[in-house]
């Protein structure tokens, strides 16, 4: 079974903190690794990646894949209030009609004034 | 047009009712899904639906019923739910093979 976790469940951090959240994946025949950002409805897309040490960047957020290892990084640098929010990571698969995410539990970020 | 529009934002129902959830992408996605996210847990996949079939059925209960008329839209027919299916259901739609995954903004449903 496909499997997805993440890493810490909650963080608290000051404006300004830089944080690095984990995903490391099971996904077979894995294609994509995705990341969203969830505050009070949907989750709104950030990054997809799929090739390794390829570093994707958005303003002050930034992720890297390890295809080897088999985990993600997405880095927050300056935090601010408004990244508040549950960070989830979903494995995607391959082939077929098969287009299942598996998602990671989450990371609860709260950034404090 | 990059949405996922879902119908109707918040809906309440009785465990009698029978209600239908809406969801519309012009994106020219031809696989679409539903999700259902209880509070503080991640979304769990429902249905997928691809090129208008029904590819993935993860184990729903009866009083869910997906439909897909055609490319663009995605139902879900609500029958007999219980207060425990009170929940944020979202839907989602991509390219083929995972790629554009966008999700609708949810519905938030509550079953009294």
């Amino acid at each position: 079974e496909d499997k997805v976790v993440q890493s810490p469940l909650s963080l608290v951090v000051h404006e300004g903190d830089t944080v690095t959240l984990n995903c490391s994946y099971e996904v077979t025949n894995f294609r994509s690794l995705l990341w969203y950002k969830q505050e009070k409805k949907a989750p709104t897309f950030l990054f997809m990646l799929t090739s390794s040490g390829i570093e994707k960047k958005s303003g002050r957020l930034s992720s890297i894949l390890d295809k080897k290892e088999l985990f993600s990084i997405l880095n927050i640098t300056a935090t601010q209030t408004g990244d508040s929010a549950i960070y989830l990571c979903a494995g995607t698969n391959s082939g077929g009609s098969n287009y299942k995410l598996t998602f990671g539990k989450g990371t609860l970020l709260t950034v404090n004034p | 047009d990059t949405e996922v529009t879902q119908t109707p934002k918040h809906l309440v129902m009785g465990m009698t009712n029978k209600k239908s959830l809406k969801c519309e992408q012009h994106m020219g996605h031809r696989a679409m899904y539903w999700y259902k996210q209880k509070a503080k847990k991640p979304p769990e996949l429902m249905f997928v639906y691809s090129y208008e079939k029904l590819s993935i059925n993860e184990s729903v209960p009866s009083r869910f019923s997906p439909e897909c008329p055609n490319s663009s839209l995605l139902n879900l027919h609500l029958h007999a739910l219980q207060p425990e299916d009170s929940a944020l259901y979202l839907c989602a739609s991509s390219l083929t093979d995972n790629y554009g995954y966008t999700f609708g903004s949810g519905t938030r449903l509550t079953v009294v």
